[in-house]
């Protein structure tokens, strides 16, 4: 998709149709990987969240797959509504503790 | 937001002046964490804190002040040296262990007037 406003990578995506974002993490000693979610002015919003012992994990309409074999996380979201329109941050933590590392985000637009 | 309240929401700062960001949490965690967050990047590290009366910088301390004298709260001051303030702030906190997610609050823009 185009890049808009913010510069960042950008998904349109029909309403109903599955979305997929993707994130190339940067350290293969991270062990736990993140997806956030921030709408508008709004501060961050935790989806689902995966350890490094799993390649998949599912949620309510989401689904995260990880490789770590080339470092990527993926966001799976079914059935994409127009509520989903946001920016999707995925997090790893580098430094193996409770501090994150963000990635710059994915703009998710849903078009009715 | 989870149990953390941010205030103000909008903050104007003028030429030369310091100005203090109010992040409270009532969820009992013992780690806190501000960010910065710029159009079209990502949440940069600026102070956290793993516990009361000890903080550490992150990526981006310069020009920021931080203190943690109680539990449930973790003030940020944008000093006069900090020469591009405008932005989004974001404080969050976690219970403190390794791989546990953080909880954000809904963030105070400051702009410079």
């Amino acid at each position: 998709g185009e890049s808009v406003g913010l510069h960042l990578p950008t998904l349109s995506v029909q309403e109903g149709d599955n979305s997929i974002i993707n994130c190339a993490y940067s350290n293969s000693a991270s062990d736990y990987f993140i997806w956030y979610k921030q709408e508008s002015g709004k501060g961050p919003q935790f989806i689902i969240d995966i350890r490094s012992n799993m390649d998949k994990r599912q949620g309510q309409r989401v689904t995260v797959l990880l490789n770590k074999t080339v470092k990527h996380l993926s966001l799976q979201i079914a059935a994409t509504q127009p509520g989903d329109s946001a920016v999707y941050f995925c997090a790893e933590n580098p430094y193996g503790n409770n501090r994150l590392a963000f990635g710059k985000g994915n703009q998710v637009v849903v078009i009715p | 937001d989870g149990g953390i309240t941010q205030s103000p929401k909008y903050l104007f700062r003028k030429e030369g002046q310091n100005v203090t960001l109010s992040c409270e949490q009532n969820l009992n965690h013992d780690a806190m964490y501000w960010y910065r967050q710029d159009p079209g990047q990502g949440l940069r590290l600026i102070y956290y804190s793993q516990i009361v009366n000890d903080f550490q910088k992150g990526d981006i301390a310069e020009g920021y002040s931080v203190s943690r004298e109680k539990k449930e709260s973790f003030p940020l001051t944008v000093t006069s040296a900090q020469k591009n303030p405008t932005a989004f702030y974001l404080c969050a906190s976690s219970p403190g262990t390794a791989n546990e997610k953080l909880f954000f609050g809904s963030g105070t823009q400051l702009s410079v007037l």
